[in-house]
């Protein structure tokens, strides 16, 4: 059973750069796409982007030039780096595994909450 | 950019049926998924590929897709069944999330 587990600061300074990991275990990260979504307190769900094992992504439009997600196969873990954060930036952040290229996300991390404060 | 439209709230009597809309266009045309996401925790998937169930994920949840419309219905509801409903479906190469449904046992 893939179990998912996020790490990182939980408090970052505006304009700095949010740093997140997700430790895969119980499973291969390889041949999967892996994604991180956030939800603000008391809002919906975003989704910031996927990656696939073989290092491919693809990012919400609307974060574009903020993200990065890298991959690193032997750790069996993924990366998210949000840069330039500020207030609106604060949220949950969950780590997920994706069924398909396009498909349901169907094992999530427990998630990490993140605020942006000086 | 695609959205995803969905009621703010359902209220449903216990072992009574709810059901859950998701509006989108040509959403017939896409795979939807559901998921259930209680207080504190994180989003449970439910519905995948319109009406499959995953392991695990009771009968009496099911799922419709057709036209503009996504439903997810819950048959003979109980009170475990209180939480946040979120739709969910891909447009292009990206994820479109519904705003989420409150339901409430009453």
């Amino acid at each position: 059973q893939v179990q998912l587990q996020e790490s990182g600061p939980g408090l970052v300074k505006p304009s700095e750069t949010l740093s997140l990991t997700c430790t895969v275990s119980g499973g291969s990260i390889s041949s999967y796409y892996w994604s991180w979504i956030r939800q603000p307190a008391g809002k919906g769900l975003e989704l910031i982007g996927r990656i696939y094992s073989s290092g491919s992504t693809d990012y919400n439009p609307s974060l574009k030039s903020r993200v990065t997600m890298s991959i690193d196969t032997s750790k069996n873990q993924f990366s998210l780096n949000l840069t330039s954060v500020t207030a609106a930036d604060t949220a949950v952040y969950y780590c997920a595994k994706l069924r398909g290229a396009v498909d349901a996300f169907d094992v999530w991390g427990q998630g990490t909450m993140v605020s942006v404060s000086s | 950019s695609y959205e995803l439209t969905q009621p703010p709230s359902v209220a449903v009597s216990p072992g009574q049926t709810a059901s859950i809309t998701c509006s989108g266009d040509k959403l017939a045309d896409k795979y939807a998924c559901w998921y259930q996401q209680k207080p504190g925790q994180s989003p449970v998937l439910i519905i995948y590929q319109d009406n499959k169930r995953p392991s695990g994920i009771p009968e009496r949840f099911s799922g419709s897709n057709s036209g503009n419309t996504a439903t997810l219905t819950i048959s003979g509801t109980q009170a475990m069944d209180e939480a946040d409903y979120y739709c969910q479906a891909w447009d292009t190469s990206t994820v479109v999330f519904g705003g989420g449904t409150r339901v409430t046992v009453l």
